[in-house]
């Protein structure tokens, strides 16, 4: 049963530190999205890929966040640097384009900014 | 802008009666609609889904309606049991382009 892997599942850090984030997504799925989990927006969208090319990262705070695909098997989410109001739970998601197909999530990474 | 709203944060009901979340959404382009299950310290899973072109899918004890007029679906579980207990997301879709999130309505079921 093939899953998107996240790692680390849980990161503490003190603020001003860099935090990287990565997701292997499932084989073959196309398309790779991060999400940020938050008690009031529910699962906010921060940014997506599709064949690897980066489509929309407007839900990024562009001066300390970052995302990437280096290869087709990973994608990292960086915070630099981060800041208490961070902390929250980011989810990455893996798909296919082409017809109605659902995203598979990870299991996340908490992230736990002092 | 949330583009995809769920205006009820919890639900409660009882073991064996029907289930009803609901979800609105403001974006008319939306073509593909679909409900996610989250258990704690896990990534939601996927349930149900729907295209704009249907107005109901079922899937055993999963219905999803949709109302395109009112830009309004909804989930119904019947009947529920205690493993249905989640927080359940609504999400969106255009085009096969970025999915939008709901808040979540988090659905106890009591035994």
């Amino acid at each position: 049963d093939a899953r998107v892997t996240q790692t680390p599942r849980h990161k503490v850090t003190e603020m001003g530190q860099e935090v990287t984030m990565r997701c292997q997504p499932i084989l073959g799925h196309n398309t790779v999205f991060w999400y940020r989990q938050t008690m009031m927006q529910g699962l906010e969208l921060l940014a997506y890929f599709r064949n690897r090319a980066p489509l929309d990262d407007s839900g990024m705070p562009k001066d300390r966040f970052s995302a990437e695909m280096p290869d087709a098997t990973l994608a990292t989410l960086k915070i630099q640097p981060s800041e208490p109001r961070d902390s929250a739970v980011y989810f990455c998601a893996s798909g296919r384009t082409g017809g109605n197909s659902p995203l598979h999530f990870g299991n996340g990474t908490r992230l736990t900014v002092t | 802008d949330q583009q995809v709203k769920q205006n009820s944060p919890s639900l409660s009901v009882q073991e064996g009666r029907i289930s009803i979340l609901n979800c609105d959404y403001t974006n008319s382009m939306f073509d593909y609609f679909l409900w996610y299950k989250k258990y704690p310290a896990e990534g939601p899973t996927f349930l149900i889904s729907i295209s704009s072109i249907k107005d109901k899918n079922e899937d055993g004890r999963f219905t999803v309606f949709l109302n395109k007029s009112a830009k309004h679906l909804s989930l119904h579980i019947v009947p529920s049991q205690p493993g249905d207990s989640a927080v359940y997301f609504c999400a969106a879709r255009v085009n096969n382009n970025d999915m939008r999130f709901g808040a979540g309505t988090r659905l106890t079921v009591k035994p």
